[in-house]
């Protein structure tokens, strides 16, 4: 069974939007972890945020915000004020007790100026 | 957050070849990881680079295929032997630091390799 879902394939949003990206969750572990990351058309994976399954609050960092949503096991990210620099792949992951991380399939985000 | 160095950034060889992908990290770290991505997919792990043991490799990958060093805790190689253009893809090495209570997973740059 798939662990982590994305349901959007590819997305458009208009520079200066909002832009949200779907991600679901499968685990029965009570402690887990949810990533998201950034890859360009350059290939690196650039680290973006990071929510705990504990973590009482909804993990911001600058534009990238994870709204996390524990019983319907949902972690979508938004992308404030979108700039052209945010066109890229973008994939979420999550660590389940020990360390393995498992991905998505990703969404390709295309900034339009 | 950790700097990871990943060489080559790119390669393109031979079949029947073999590539050694080089990780160093600027400090200390638990956790050292090799991924692959093939074209168009996900991130698929391919194995836990253990400092001074064998690597602990996931379902679907053999020492033979992906043979693996960690001599230290910054520094491990990856190698893919015996090539065939199916192994075209990218090859990224992942770290975590656990000892610190840090929890995030960052990744060297990539290695996008085609074989032909």
């Amino acid at each position: 069974a798939q662990k982590i879902t994305q349901t959007q394939p590819g997305m458009f949003v208009q520079e200066k939007e909002a832009v949200t990206l779907d991600c679901t969750y499968d685990t029965s572990d009570p402690s887990y972890g949810l990533f998201w990351y950034k890859q360009p058309s350059s290939g690196e994976m650039i680290f973006l945020i990071y929510q705990g399954s504990y973590d009482q609050q909804n993990a911001t960092e600058g534009r990238y915000s994870l709204n996390f949503q524990k019983a319907r096991k949902s972690a979508n990210l938004v992308i404030s004020a979108s700039q052209l620099g945010d066109s890229a792949m973008y994939f979420c992951a999550m660590r389940e007790g020990g360390y393995k991380l498992s991905f998505g399939a990703g969404t390709t985000v295309t900034v339009r100026a | 957050s950790a700097v990871i160095s990943q060489k080559p950034s790119r390669d393109i060889c031979q079949r029947g070849t073999s590539l050694t992908i080089q990780c160093q990290v600027d400090s200390q770290v638990t956790m050292m990881f090799w991924y692959r991505q093939q074209p168009g997919q996900s991130l698929t792990l391919i194995a836990t680079a253990n400092q001074g043991s064998e690597a602990t490799y996931e379902s679907g990958f053999v020492i033979d295929k992906f043979p693996i060093s960690r001599p230290n805790l910054t520094f491990s190689t990856l190698t893919v032997s015996n090539m065939s253009p199916e192994d075209s893809s990218i090859y990224l090495c992942s770290v975590e630091d656990r000892d610190r209570g840090n929890t995030e997973a960052f990744f060297g740059q990539g290695t996008r390799l085609t074989v032909v």
